[in-house]
């Protein structure tokens, strides 16, 4: 069964900086994997997705990375802004459903 | 164009109620996915529809049900609601099955009391 984990579970981080979310995954068979962002009470909006023959997607201020074979991925968000302040949540497709992770809390403040 | 659209966005039962939340995918979509947020149990997957046949579906017990119309528009049900159907239910729809990015709606937040 795929396990999906995310770290670190919060994260608070001033403005302006550059920071890391981690994602890590159990079975490296997967189809590809997505990020999202979720905001209090609403749904998932997608930020990007990483097929399984590809290294790394940018959109943005935002980069994600994948390697498959040591089932990791990282999303990177350049020069943080308040607006970023959201529940960020892996999301890996290795069959008909994609396993998610817990999310990571990201707090940025002003 | 338009995103996914879920109805309703908010709804309260009582233990034993039953009800039904529709989803409308992306047009052109032709995959829809269901899936239950709980603070405890994160996100879970409930069902997948493609073609108007239920392909898959998740760890859940008979009383959630769903189908998918010609339209690709679909519902799910849920009967003799239980306090633990309390939940964010969330739909997503994808144009295939397997490698396709997933778009989710806003969700249908049920309160069971």
């Amino acid at each position: 069964k795929q396990e999906v984990t995310q770290i670190p579970a919060a994260l608070s981080v001033p403005e302006g900086e550059n920071l890391v979310l981690n994602c890590s995954f159990t079975d490296s068979a997967i189809y590809n994997l997505q990020w999202f962002r979720q905001d209090p009470g609403k749904g998932l909006t997608s930020l990007l997705l990483i097929q399984s023959s590809q290294r790394e997607q940018t959109s943005g201020r935002l980069n994600a990375s994948l390697d498959k074979s040591s089932g990791r991925s990282t999303l990177y968000i350049a020069a943080s802004q308040p607006g970023d302040s959201a529940t960020y949540l892996c999301a890996v497709k290795a069959g008909y459903a994609l396993n998610f992770g817990k999310g990571t809390s990201l707090l940025v403040t002003p | 164009k338009a995103g996914v659209t879920q109805t309703p966005r908010y709804l309260i039962k009582t233990r034993g109620q039953q009800v039904t939340l529709s989803c409308s995918p992306i047009s052109g979509h032709r995959s829809v996915s269901w899936y239950q947020q709980t603070p405890g149990q994160g996100l879970q997957f409930l069902f997948e529809y493609f073609s108007e046949t239920q392909r898959n579906k998740g760890n859940f017990p008979g009383r959630f049900s769903g189908r998918q119309f010609s339209n690709s528009r679909s519902e799910m049900n849920v009967s003799t609601l239980e306090l633990g159907d309390s939940a964010l239910y969330l739909c997503a729809s994808s144009f295939g099955r397997y490698d396709g990015e997933l778009f989710f709606g806003e969700g249908s937040r049920l309160t069971v009391l």
